[in-house]
């Protein structure tokens, strides 16, 4: 059972250049998020995904974008890379009924020259 | 916006001494407040839970209570252990919102509990 898993796990990139953050799971949750951790904010919701072609924002949605054309995937957009969007990110998912528990990926720690 | 605030943010405490973290959040319509440890280098892990009709509840070590009128909710450590070196997040769910319920968590700043041998 693979659960929730993220790709990269480190990634390097330049101001003004795209990223994607890639999020997947195996548990068929209708929830899935992200999140950014940073010291002294803890974490912040990004975006998130109640279903497929279901989205919405967070906390700190601007420079990111979103999509979920199916239910396992969540991929996270840095359109156009800043310094500010250094950070640890954050993947979970949950299921829409019993446990609210969220379930979170291993992370992804993105650094922005 | 809905706001919770942790305290403190780094706490060391002598092995099998109890821990101690406190919460305070400031939306009266919250509903369900987890704890997640992070360990180093790992994703957050939900340890305990509880809902806004419940005052307190226990599983095993770890127990956490909350106030509502006070709005502020505690999560206490027992008979610590090494392997409770760690970050510890609380956070709150606010009141539902009008499109798909309300799935949102707003978390604390977190605390770094060291537990010394």
């Amino acid at each position: 059972d693979a659960g929730i898993t993220q790709s990269p796990r480190y990634k390097i990139t330049e101001t003004g250049r795209q990223v994607t953050l890639m999020c997947h799971q195996t548990w068929s949750h209708s929830y899935m998020f992200w999140y950014r951790q940073d010291l002294g904010h803890g974490l912040r919701l990004i975006y998130y995904s109640a279903a497929a072609d279901i989205t919405d924002k967070g906390e700190v949605p601007d420079g990111y974008v979103v999509s979920r054309s199916k239910t396992e995937n969540f991929p996270l957009t840095l359109e156009s890379a800043t310094r500010s969007q250094t950070s640890v990110y954050f993947c979970a998912s949950r299921n829409r009924a019993g446990s609210e528990t969220q379930y979170f990926g291993p992370g992804t720690r993105l650094l922005v020259l | 916006g809905e706001n919770v605030e942790q305290h403190p943010s780094t706490l060391s405490v002598q092995e099998g001494d109890s821990a101690v973290i406190k919460c305070t959040y400031s939306d009266s319509a919250s509903n369900y407040f987890p704890w997640y440890k992070q360990e180093l280098g790992k994703g957050p892990q939900l340890i305990i839970d509880i809902r806004s009709n419940v005052g307190e509840k226990k599983d095993q070590r770890i127990a956490v209570t909350l106030n509502k009128t006070a709005k502020h909710f505690s999560l206490h450590i027992t008979e610590t252990q090494p392997e409770d070196s760690a970050v510890y997040f609380c956070a709150d769910r606010g009141p539902f919102l009008s499109n798909f319920g309300n799935e949102k968590l707003t978390f604390g700043t977190g605390t770094r509990l060291t537990i010394i041998p």
